[in-house]
């Protein structure tokens, strides 16, 4: 594998399943990120990790919990979801003392909440 | 309050012609700019950057453009293919702690014309 690795690709879920989302870097970097992406909207950060330590959380609801286990894996734990959760979850991964902060992204999780 | 914004949404443009995708930021503190490229059922992927001490790099076929008076940048790309038809979003980056995030436009549909 090589790059940015996310599954599953799809995944529809009722509002009272638990389930897990899973990105995986096999770029060598020590950041990564949690995207969220509606329709017509911008990218919207919800999480950073640096160091395997969370550094950033964006008003995320506690239904949405993230887990960095190490510098490779990043999981996104998604329980009691709404209908308006449902968007494309990409992860992304970077060097933290990169220059421009150039991130590489997965092909994301295409998420439907029923 | 958007501090990234690309205002057209979509662009037409016939083969072997040039697109000029725009975008504006209200935040002087970025010093880093970045575009993306984004095709349906993947995640976006890096193009070309712009340090904010430059005013101009080029990269092949894609060239972008800094203003930093009028917080402006484009992104130029001639000649256009059919292939280069995604979405192509605007990001920008300033030091913020351990880790660069980047703050992303809404995206312009790009689509090129045979």
């Amino acid at each position: 594998e090589t790059g940015v690795t996310q599954t599953p690709r799809h995944l529809v879920m009722g509002m009272t399943n638990k389930k897990s989302l899973k990105c995986e870097q096999h770029l060598g970097h020590n950041a990564m990120y949690w995207y969220k992406q509606s329709a017509k909207k911008p990218l919207e950060l919800m999480f950073v990790y640096s160091l395997e330590e969370r550094v950033e959380n964006n008003s995320v609801p506690s239904r949405f919990s993230p887990e960095c286990p190490n510098s490779s894996h990043l999981f996104l734990h998604l329980h009691t979801l709404q209908p308006e959760d449902s968007a494309l979850y990409l992860c992304a991964s970077s060097q933290a003392s990169g220059q421009g902060g150039e991130q590489f992204f997965g092909p994301g999780t295409r998420l439907t909440v029923l | 309050d958007q501090q990234v914004k690309q205002n057209s949404p979509s662009l037409r443009v016939q083969e072997g012609r040039i697109s000029i995708l725009n975008c504006d930021y209200t935040n002087s503190m970025f010093d880093y700019f970045l575009w993306y490229k984004k095709y349906p059922a993947e995640g976006p992927t890096f193009l070309i950057s712009i340090s904010s001490i430059k005013d101009k790099n080029e990269d092949g076929r894609f060239t972008v453009f800094l203003n930093k008076s009028a917080k402006h940048l484009s992104l130029h790309i001639v000649p256009s293919q059919p292939g280069d038809s995604a979405v192509y979003f605007c990001a920008a980056s300033g030091s913020s702690g351990s880790a660069r995030q980047l703050t992303f436009g809404s995206g312009t549909q790009l689509t090129v014309l045979p």
